[in-house]
């Protein structure tokens, strides 16, 4: 079945540090990839997402690169605030999945200034 | 006001209670979702709904039932609580862009 395995938090990070959060996935055929934002006491947001190999989504200095040879849609920002502490999720939508998505178990992430 | 809205926000019960958490949207969408998210194990899908006439089980749903009463209004029920269903639930709806939008959730603690 599909499933997504994505790096355990915390992760604790000084302001200004470079965040990477790991994510593969398991899936078959040409899955969508997304990652979602939570932050204290609020639902998840979507943050960004690509759909096909090799795209690249980005949005508020945060990118992530589909890579279909690896499985994987690592999460990258290169200088952290304090306002992105969270928890990150690394979800995918399967091609025959009908619009449900398939979450990891999220990365608390804790920027200190 | 928020695209989606649950109620209640917190809820506290003991085993046994039946308890309804209701969920309404103005997206306009016809899929709805409810998840249940627990620490360290994700989010966990339900229950979804393509229309009024239209459920489906998701991975979880044991112990759970849904009704949804009109295109924006979904709930979730669980007729007789237990402890292990403590958790945090979120109600969710999508267009066809995949996009979830979610709710702010609803905590709710089993005694």
């Amino acid at each position: 079945g599909n499933s997504v395995t994505q790096m355990e938090g915390p992760v604790t990070l000084s302001e200004e540090a470079f965040l990477t959060i790991n994510c593969t996935y398991t899936a078959t055929g040409y899955p969508s990839l997304f990652w979602y934002v939570q932050y204290p006491g609020e639902g998840l947001q979507l943050l960004l997402k690509a759909t096909k190999a090799d795209d690249k989504g980005s949005n508020k200095g945060f990118e992530a690169t589909y890579r279909k040879e690896t499985t994987s849609f690592h999460l990258e920002k290169g200088s952290v605030q304090v306002s992105d502490s969270a928890v990150y999720f690394c979800a995918l939508r399967a091609t025959d999945s009908w619009g449900k998505l398939q979450f990891g178990a999220g990365t608390q992430v804790v920027v200190t200034p | 006001d928020a695209d989606v809205t649950q109620t209640p926000r917190n809820r506290i019960t003991k085993t046994g209670k039946r308890i309804m958490l209701e969920c309404s949207q103005t997206k306009g969408h016809d899929r709805m979702y409810w998840y249940r998210q627990d620490p360290g194990l994700g989010l966990r899908l339900i229950y979804y709904s393509f229309d009024v006439k239209d459920i489906n089980k998701g991975e979880i749903s044991d112990g759970y039932s849904v009704s949804r009463q009109a295109q924006a209004k979904f709930s979730l029920s669980l007729e007789s609580a237990i402890p292990n269903q403590t958790a945090l639930y979120f109600c969710a709806t999508t267009a066809y862009t995949g996009e979830l939008f979610f709710g702010e959730g609803s905590r709710l603690t089993v005694l």
